[in-house]
């Protein structure tokens, strides 16, 4: 079963456009994440969800914006897509804050051209 | 400047063979320090969490120490095998909710 599962897999698309990535966790946690890796492979976190409510918000362009319709859903979508959005986004989640063991799902490969 | 530098940067060995990689930070306040191994094309994996008062922890061939005197943490893999080809990332939490990330450690384990 999947544990934390995002789409789409792969995103491919022209600067300017607007885009939205996909996260789901059927794993009963409370809190989830929206993590950044760039061509380097260096991560870095973006936003934090707990019970639906933002509690990390890193230095991340407005054009960013996370939603989370409920605790086991947390969106990204990304307005005027730049060329230096190009990474791949991780989705994960944990039970709560603190010192919870963080599950990450499998990425969304995000390509702007 | 809440920094975490790893070491090397890249290691090859051979299957069956130990390893150790470093992990040093400056953060302050130190909340805990996590490991995490990443494949190529996959999300990270949890492998250890350890906060102020732990010094060791196991997690099967993956042993972690830390020594929050001297800022320096360490992930040693026993016996190591292909499948432990990967990244290793290090990653310390100041405070609750700031995560400060290493660049991490490619290893390559050659049969």
């Amino acid at each position: 079963d999947t544990a934390v599962s995002q789409t789409p897999k792969y995103l491919v698309t022209q600067m300017g456009n607007d885009k939205s990535i996909k996260c789901e966790q059927n794993l009963g946690h409370d809190t989830m994440y929206w993590y950044k890796q760039d061509s380097k492979k260096f991560l870095k976190i973006m936003f934090s969800y707990n019970n639906k409510e933002l509690i990390i918000n890193e230095t991340v362009p407005n054009r960013f914006s996370p939603k989370s319709p409920d605790k086991a859903h947390l969106n990204l979508h990304i307005n005027s897509l730049e060329l230096g959005d190009s990474a791949v986004y991780f989705c994960a989640s944990s039970q709560d804050v603190g010192t919870e063991t963080q599950y990450f799902g499998p990425g969304t490969r995000l390509l702007v051209l | 400047k809440n920094q975490v530098e790893q070491s090397p940067q890249s290691l090859i060995i051979l299957e069956g063979k130990n390893c150790t990689l470093q992990c040093n930070y400056t953060v302050s306040p130190f909340s805990n320090l996590r490991w995490y191994k990443q494949d190529t094309g996959r999300g990270p994996v949890s492998l250890t969490i350890m906060t102020f008062s732990e010094n060791t922890k196991s997690n099967g061939r993956y042993t972690a120490t830390l020594d929050a005197d001297t800022k320096q943490s360490s992930l040693h893999i026993t016996a190591s095998q292909l499948s432990d080809s990967a990244s290793y990332i290090c990653v310390v939490t100041k405070g609750v909710y700031k995560y400060i990330f290493g660049t991490g450690t490619r290893l390559k384990v050659l049969a």
